[in-house]
């Protein structure tokens, strides 16, 4: 079946320093999500790309969606305290575009 | 802000239990999604409602889960008899479809489930 692929598991930056996870899905995607969830938190909605080679930017957080549409990304500029949790993606599920799977999430911490 | 509401946040239960969470989702929403999260296995989808109807629930052990919605301020997850592996965080999260694209699914607050 269709899975959603986040890499890396972990990373630990310094406060200021810049942060990308990457997400790969075995298939095409019609459109991909991005939520974040704080530690001991929900996870929340970021945004949606839903078109090949799309970039979106919120603030300091840029999203991509690959030309190919079966890969992500999500890059922050200059991370801060507040930046900590982990980010997931989250692509369809098979031919029923509204159930999601999540990618396994890329967990942040960045030491100030 | 509106909120997805689920109840209760911590639950710890001996094997064997009954176990019942609830959800309010966002009034007028259309979608409903049952979620589990481990550390090892991270969020699975366990079942999917749209306009109260069950679409998917191929994610739950049917032996001994059950999901329902009994109107459209209700959403319920039944665990009998529960057992230990099943200690995990349920969330539930809503949407409305197809608005989604832009405002994605909320997501409520979660119940800590402890199975002993």
């Amino acid at each position: 079946g269709q899975q959603v692929m986040q890499i890396p598991q972990y990373q630990h930056v310094q406060e200021g320093e810049d942060f990308t996870t990457y997400c790969n899905s075995s298939t095409t995607l019609s459109n991909i999500q991005w939520y974040k969830q704080r530690p001991g938190g929900h996870p929340v909605f970021l945004i949606q790309l839903v078109k090949s080679g799309e970039v979106k930017k919120q603030k300091r957080l840029t999203f991509q969606f690959g030309e190919a549409k079966k890969n992500s990304s999500l890059h922050i500029t200059a991370t801060q305290t507040t930046d900590v949790g982990t980010y997931f993606c989250a692509g369809p599920r098979g031919n029923a575009g509204n159930m999601l799977t999540f990618g396994g999430g890329t967990r942040l911490m960045v030491k100030p | 802000d509106a909120r997805v509401t689920q109840t209760p946040r911590h639950k710890v239960t001996e094997m064997g239990q009954e176990v019942t969470m609830r959800c309010q989702p966002i009034l007028g929403h259309n979608t409903v999604f049952w979620y589990r999260q481990t550390m090892m296995q991270g969020l699975e989808l366990l079942a999917y409602f749209r306009n109260r109807a069950p679409l998917d629930d191929s994610g739950m052990p049917k032996d001994r889960f059950s999901a329902e919605m009994p109107d459209a301020t209700l959403a319920t997850l039944k665990i009998q008899p529960s057992e230990p592996r099943d200690s995990a965080v349920y969330f539930c999260a809503s949407g409305l479809v197809p608005e989604q694209a832009n405002y994605g699914y909320t997501f409520g607050s979660g119940t800590r489930l402890t199975v002993v």
